[in-house]
């Protein structure tokens, strides 16, 4: 029963366009949606999060956009650099401070 | 500040054999978080603690898998009997009590292999 699904095992993006990376979840009762980079030989690392009380958050090249009726939530990178290249990780937050995860995207930024 | 610190890096071990993983926290964060991540998989909660308090496990968490976080600071994970399907990356976290977007800061992970 997957709760937080990436259906996108991977994208391709030129530098310098947009990354959109997408998200799908079922259970109404998550009140933060967090995304985390994962580079190879290194742990998650966390770069934005929205609270469901929210559609829309933005830091710099990132912006998270959800929709709360669709249960779907987004990450744009705009503009896309070849550091962006890894793995997207779409969590969750349930009740207390569990996180549950989706199982990520692989995003490669080509030059 | 040296992040969240996993030791070891990698693990092989005989099937059947108990092994013990290691995390020191962020030292001023006093909740710790254990995960698991298989291959192609996004990482899975396993357990958390309040400083010393054990507060939440998952089903996951089968008897041979037991934590301890004794004096609320650095935690152990143990495996006893280790079976293959427990071959994966065993990640710590931690976070203060109200991290900004509520965003865990992970450690690098420890890799198990069993043979």
């Amino acid at each position: 029963d997957q709760q937080v699904k990436q259906n996108s095992p991977s994208l391709s993006v030129q530098e310098g366009r947009i990354s959109i990376l997408n998200c799908d979840y079922t259970n109404s009762m998550f009140d933060y949606f967090l995304w985390y980079k994962k580079y190879p030989a290194e742990g998650p690392t966390f770069l934005i999060s929205i609270s469901s009380i929210k559609d829309k958050n933005e830091d710099g090249r990132f912006t998270v956009f959800l929709n709360k009726s669709a249960k779907h939530l987004s990450l744009h990178i705009v503009p896309s650099q070849p550091g962006d290249s890894a793995v997207y990780f779409c969590a969750a937050r349930e009740y207390g401070n569990k996180l549950v995860f989706g199982a990520g995207t692989i995003l490669r930024v080509k030059s | 500040d040296t992040g969240v610190s996993q030791d070891p890096r990698h693990k092989i071990t005989k099937r059947g054999q108990n092994v013990t993983f290691r995390c020191d926290p962020i030292s001023e964060h006093n909740r710790l978080y254990w995960y698991r991540q298989t291959l192609g998989q996004g990482p899975e909660f396993l357990t958390y603690f309040q400083n010393e308090a054990q507060l939440e496990k998952s089903r996951l968490l089968s008897d041979r898998f037991s934590a301890e976080r004794p004096k609320g600071s650095f935690s152990t994970l143990e495996i006893q009997r280790t079976e293959q399907g427990d071959s994966a990356m065993y990640l710590c976290a931690s976070s203060s009590p109200a991290p900004i977007g509520y965003g865990y800061t992970f450690g690098s992970g420890t890799r198990l292999t069993v043979v």
